[in-house]
């Protein structure tokens, strides 16, 4: 069955500490993968995507996340977080015609 | 660049009222995709459209349904509403079916009360 397993409900941080967030996925297919970040009452923004080529993938604000195959992952990095990263974080896997997000991951930061 | 719109942003419903949500898909952009986000919960696929066919199903309810017009837009109708329908209805928009980035709207908060 098609499923993403994120292993952290909550994180709480303090500014400048590293941050990384565990994201597992099952599916057989052709992998797309995304992390999205909402933040309190917004909707969901894409902070970044694997299609194919380099494992390691950059994104906005700083975030990164690795592709790993063997282990079916694709953890989000971040070297130093800031209070304003204080958000959810929704790992995806692209099925064909739809999105399935793992249970989220709430990230508190401490001033 | 233009976004996904949806419409309205807020609606406050009474139980076994009925609801229609809107959604404006960016131009140009072919396939539209409805999710359900209840209260803490992560975003639950419901329906999508394909050149106004629809192309996959997922948790919807047989109470709701939706359909893609000729512009492309989508309508999500909800009727017999219940508390448990309150949540963020989360439209997002592609270009064609297979591996291509969804761009997700605002959403609608729809409040059952």
């Amino acid at each position: 069955a098609q499923s993403v397993s994120q292993h952290n409900h909550h994180v709480i941080l303090s500014e400048a500490a590293s941050l990384e967030l565990g994201c597992n996925y099952s599916y057989g297919g052709t992998v797309n993968l995304f992390w999205y970040v909402q933040y309190p009452g917004q909707h969901l923004q894409l902070l970044l995507k694997y299609f194919s080529g380099d494992p390691l993938v950059k994104g906005i604000k700083g975030f990164e996340a690795e592709f790993i195959k063997s282990k079916f992952s694709f953890n989000l990095r971040k070297p130093s977080v800031q209070w304003s990263d204080t958000a959810e974080y929704f790992c995806a896997v692209k099925v064909p015609r739809k999105l399935i997000f793992g249970q989220g991951t709430e990230l508190s930061v401490k001033p | 660049a233009a976004g996904v719109i949806q419409s309205p942003r807020h609606l406050i419903k009474e139980k076994r009222e009925t609801a229609t949500l809107k959604c404006y898909p960016i131009p140009r952009h072919d396939t539209v995709y409805w999710y359900q986000q209840g209260p803490g919960q992560d975003p639950q696929f419901l329906i999508s459209f394909y050149e106004k066919m629809q192309s996959d199903k997922g948790s919807i309810p047989d109470r709701f349904s939706a359909q893609q017009f000729s512009d492309y837009h989508s309508e999500l109708n909800m009727s017999s509403l219940e508390l448990g329908d309150s949540a963020l209805y989360f439209c997002a928009s592609s270009l064609e079916l297979s591996y291509n980035e969804q761009f997700f709207g605002p959403g609608t908060r729809l409040t059952v009360l």
